[in-house]
């Protein structure tokens, strides 16, 4: 089994639509991420989290919002999905700031 | 804002050949990191070097760390066709929350 977890894999929504993106992990690392990935720009992080209470904004948190249930999930909430938003989504965790970081596989949203 | 750039952008090669990809930034790190990526999957982390100076092989990879900790190069020697992915360097600081990731070669490894 994967150690960091991401459904859905793929997803096709609409425009105005509310979506959201799980992680769970079992490596028991305390930090978590989320990025997206667009060609051309490499990775950007939206959020991180460095425990369930504290959450933070990353380069590009505009109209995204997440959810720290417990120590080894983070959820990603689309408010209302726009085409812009189009992209493959990450998580990753690691054990403390600034070390190697541990990927899921990967969601790919298209919002049309 | 610190930058990490890759170069080259995109690199194919016929299989046999050695090649060598760039990361440079004008920051100073406390890490640098390697990931490859494959189609479909998240990246992996393939070594870290921490120290200026540093030179780390794995089997036909061998990266190096700038000795002042600003640059980093991937050489891989006798590419194989499993070689192909995203190479991706990131930084990291000791008093940073976040990894600065370049934006990655892309390597195409022809058989």
């Amino acid at each position: 089994d994967a150690d960091v977890t991401q459904t859905p894999r793929n997803r096709i929504t609409k425009t105005g639509k509310r979506i959201m993106l799980e992680c769970s992990q079992t490596k028991g690392h305390d930090r978590m991420y989320w990025y997206r990935q667009d060609p051309g720009l490499g990775l950007r992080l939206i959020y991180y989290s460095f425990d369930v209470k504290d959450i933070n904004k990353g380069e590009i948190s505009d109209g995204y919002s997440v959810s720290r249930q417990a120590q080894a999930k983070f959820s990603l909430s689309l408010e209302s999905a726009i085409p812009n938003q189009t992209a493959l989504y990450f998580c990753a965790t690691s054990d403390y700031v600034g070390q190697p970081q541990h990927f899921g596989d990967g969601t790919r949203l298209s919002i049309l | 804002t610190q930058l990490l750039e890759q170069s080259p952008q995109f690199l194919s090669i016929q299989e046999g050949e050695n090649l060598t990809v760039y990361c440079n930034s004008s920051s100073v790190f406390s890490s640098l990191q390697w990931y490859r990526q494959e189609p479909g999957e998240g990246p992996v982390l393939l070594v870290t070097v921490v120290t200026g100076g540093e030179v780390k092989k794995l089997k036909r990879l061998t990266f190096q760390f700038g000795d002042a900790r600003k640059d980093s190069s991937l050489h891989i020697t006798a590419a194989q066709p499993g070689d192909t992915g995203l190479y991706l360097c990131a930084g990291g600081k000791n008093s940073n929350y976040k990894l600065t990731f370049g934006k990655g070669t892309l390597l195409t490894v022809n058989p």
